[in-house]
């Protein structure tokens, strides 16, 4: 069975501080790689993808994320958190059926 | 810019009731998804359609159906609504690959959050 692994619930960083939220995947294939975000009471947005190629992909207010095959991990990060970061992030593997991750709800505090 | 709409932000039913969600996409996609999200649970795929008339079971189908008249819109039918089903809903929609494939980026619509009573 696929699954994707968001091993925190939560992540608290303060401001300025680098971000990093979890992600790893059991998935066959070579599954497309995905990252969105969620703000209180909106719908997901997207922010990165990875799909072959290099193993950095960066994306959307300055988020970027790594991908490591051999690890089966893609982890979201940032090098300098914004109190407007926080929210709630989901990893999605797409191979032949779409999986999500739990979640990662994240705080930056000021 | 991709939107994608639902009919309404909050809903109240009670148990028993039949219950319609709506979702409106407006750049012609061919790939559209219902989803319910769960504290802890992430999102699952509840149903997915490629075409119109088309539709494919997702991961938690039972007590749900849809329909897809139209190219830009899906709706979601709880047939008979029951307490486990309150929720979020969210729908999404993506361009379509080759064969219907799954490897587009979503566009999501702001959610519906269903309570049933």
């Amino acid at each position: 069975a696929q699954s994707v692994a968001q091993p925190e619930d939560q992540v608290n960083v303060a401001e300025g501080n680098p971000l990093t939220v979890k992600c790893t995947y059991s998935v066959s294939g070579n599954p497309y790689l995905f990252w969105y975000v969620q703000y209180p009471n909106r719908g997901l947005q997207f922010l990165l993808k990875y799909i072959t190629g290099d193993n950095l992909v960066k994306g959307s207010y300055g988020f970027e994320a790594e991908f490591n095959k051999s690890q089966t991990s893609f982890h979201l990060k940032k090098p300098s958190a914004l109190v407007s970061d926080s929210a709630l992030y989901f990893c999605l593997a797409a191979g032949n059926k779409l999986t999500f991750g739990g979640g990662t709800r994240v705080l930056v505090k000021p | 810019d991709v939107k994608v709409t639902q009919s309404s932000r909050y809903l109240v039913k009670r148990t028993g009731e039949k219950v319609f969600l709506e979702c409106v996409q407006d750049m012609d996609h061919e790939n559209m998804f219902w989803y319910r999200q769960d504290p802890g649970l992430g999102l699952r795929l509840i149903y997915f359609s490629y075409d119109v008339k088309m539709k494919e079971k997702g991961d938690i189908p039972e007590g749900y159906s849809v329909s897809r008249e139209k190219k830009e819109r899906f709706s979601l039918i709880l047939e008979s609504a029951s307490t486990n089903q309150t929720s979020m809903y969210l729908c999404a929609s993506s361009l379509r690959g080759l064969a219907g494939d799954l490897h587009d980026t979503q566009y999501f619509g702001p959610g519906t959050r269903l309570t049933v009573l």
